[in-house]
């Protein structure tokens, strides 16, 4: 199994105070990424790392912000958190972009509550 | 723009019979990688089968195979067998050749093999 955690993996939080995620992995990968998964949307991409302090913004960013300052760590916060992203919060990891077979190995998830 | 349909949100299927899990995609690229991934109710998202966009032969994994129509765009996985264990939801993704390596996944599809 890929070596990816995720902490915490259960948080449960205020409207309007500050939460950080953690993603940690020990593959060495370039490429990181943050998701949320609700009921019949799927996962949807909130925010990327294609290296160290290179970060861009997925389809559902706005409230997020990340930071890489190192390779092995991806951090998602919520600067305020708001009741709709409750949700589960997955981390994956993926190999060099010039290997299109490289899949994405994903963490086991944090379910956040924001009440 | 939605780059992965999956228009079945739930499908049923006898135990040890074959079911076919739809997929279909939009991509301009000629360069792309196709996947499948497995989340059973515990939460975690198993990488099932990958196939390539320049593969000429349908990508097979054990009891998985992957029926690619390129000119369609279509990305159907078939379970062959059913086992109770495949009762889970099932997601399709894409990945492109741009420089942000992005994968697109699709809502899924809950399978559910009845005994």
């Amino acid at each position: 199994d890929a070596g990816i955690t995720q902490s915490p993996r259960h948080k449960v939080t205020e409207t309007g105070t500050p939460v950080t995620l953690r993603c940690h992995q020990t593959e060495n990968h370039r490429y990181m990424y943050w998701y949320r998964q609700d009921p019949g949307h799927g996962l949807r991409l909130i925010h990327y790392s294609y290296g160290v302090k290179d970060t861009d913004k997925g389809e559902v960013s706005d409230g997020y912000s990340v930071s890489r300052s190192k390779t092995e760590d991806f951090l998602l916060t919520l600067e305020s958190a708001t009741s709709s992203q409750t949700s589960v919060y997955f981390c994956a990891i993926s190999d060099s972009a010039g290997y299109l077979h490289n899949e994405q190995f994903f963490g086991p998830g944090t379910r956040l509550t924001v009440l | 723009a939605q780059k992965i349909t999956q228009t079945q949100p739930g499908m049923f299927v006898q135990e040890k019979e074959a079911v076919t899990l739809d997929c279909t995609y939009d991509t301009s690229d000629q360069s792309y990688g196709l996947f499948w991934y497995k989340q059973p109710s515990s939460g975690e998202m198993i990488f099932l089968i990958y196939q390539g966009s320049y593969d000429e032969q349908n990508a097979t994994e054990g009891r998985y195979s992957l029926n690619f129509q390129k000119a369609r765009k279509s990305a159907n996985l078939v379970i062959s067998a059913s086992q109770l264990g495949d009762s889970a939801m099932y997601f399709c993704a894409m990945r492109d050749s741009s420089i942000s390596n992005q994968f697109y996944f699709g809502t899924g599809t809950s399978l559910t093999v009845i005994p």
